[in-house]
């Protein structure tokens, strides 16, 4: 079984400052981890993907994260927000290769960015 | 441009009416997914397809149908069995179980008058 614990369903931050999105992860395979960005009324975006190449992330707009395998963390970090950065984050983990990918979502977490 | 098309945007129907959800992809991915999202509850699966004229029950299946008759087009009809159909729909698309990525389509906001 799998499962995503995203463990903030808000954040708010003032812009020019960082940004720390936790999520963990529990699988019983190797997994692949992705953070998704969504504005309202969107479609979603891959903002980065960990599929055990290196453990720390780089992805669009200035956002990282790091896979900690002893923490079963995937935390999305970002320097300094932006008001764009405004939207709701979804971490995502999908089962190994092999068969049917079982994909398992997040239930999100909201970002405010405060002027 | 390559991408994955929903329409409509935003559909409006009434209790009792079933109503079909568009999605197609020019991306040449053989998986196909349909999920259903509601306020706080994240991603639900509804139905999914790795192969043409082949596809399979997600974890909300009950009051959907689909079909996959081209590799392009995977639409989804909302049933009137469905209780509470409500919600933004997305469809995604990707490669299949190798690379794991998932494309998303604009997503379908539907409201039951």
């Amino acid at each position: 079984a799998q499962s995503v614990t995203q463990l903030d369903s808000h954040v708010s931050v003032s812009e020019g400052t960082p940004v720390l999105l936790r999520c963990n992860y529990s699988s019983s395979y190797s997994p692949s981890l992705f953070w998704y960005v969504q504005h309202p009324n969107k479609g979603l975006q891959l903002l980065l993907k960990y599929t055990s190449a290196a453990t720390l992330v780089k992805g669009i707009n200035g956002f990282e994260a790091e896979f900690k395998k002893s923490e079963t963390s995937f935390h999305l970090t970002k320097p300094s927000a932006h008001m764009s950065d405004a939207a709701e984050y979804f971490c995502v983990v999908i089962r190994g290769p092999g068969g049917y990918q079982k994909v398992t979502f997040g239930t999100g977490t909201k970002l405010q960015v405060i002027p | 441009d390559g991408g994955i098309t929903q329409s409509p945007k935003y559909l409006f129907r009434k209790e009792g009416q079933n109503v079909t959800l568009s999605c197609e992809q020019n991306l040449n991915h053989d998986a196909m997914y349909w999920y259903r999202q509601d306020p706080g509850q994240g991603l639900r699966l509804i139905y999914y397809s790795q192969i043409v004229n082949d596809f399979q029950k997600g974890d909300i299946a009950e009051g959907y149908s689909v079909s996959r008759e081209k590799k392009e087009s995977f639409p989804l009809t909302v049933t009137s069995a469905q209780k509470n159909p409500t919600a933004f729909y997305l469809c995604a698309s990707s490669f299949g179980e190798r690379t794991g990525e998932l494309f998303f389509g604009e997503g379908s906001r539907l409201t039951v008058l």
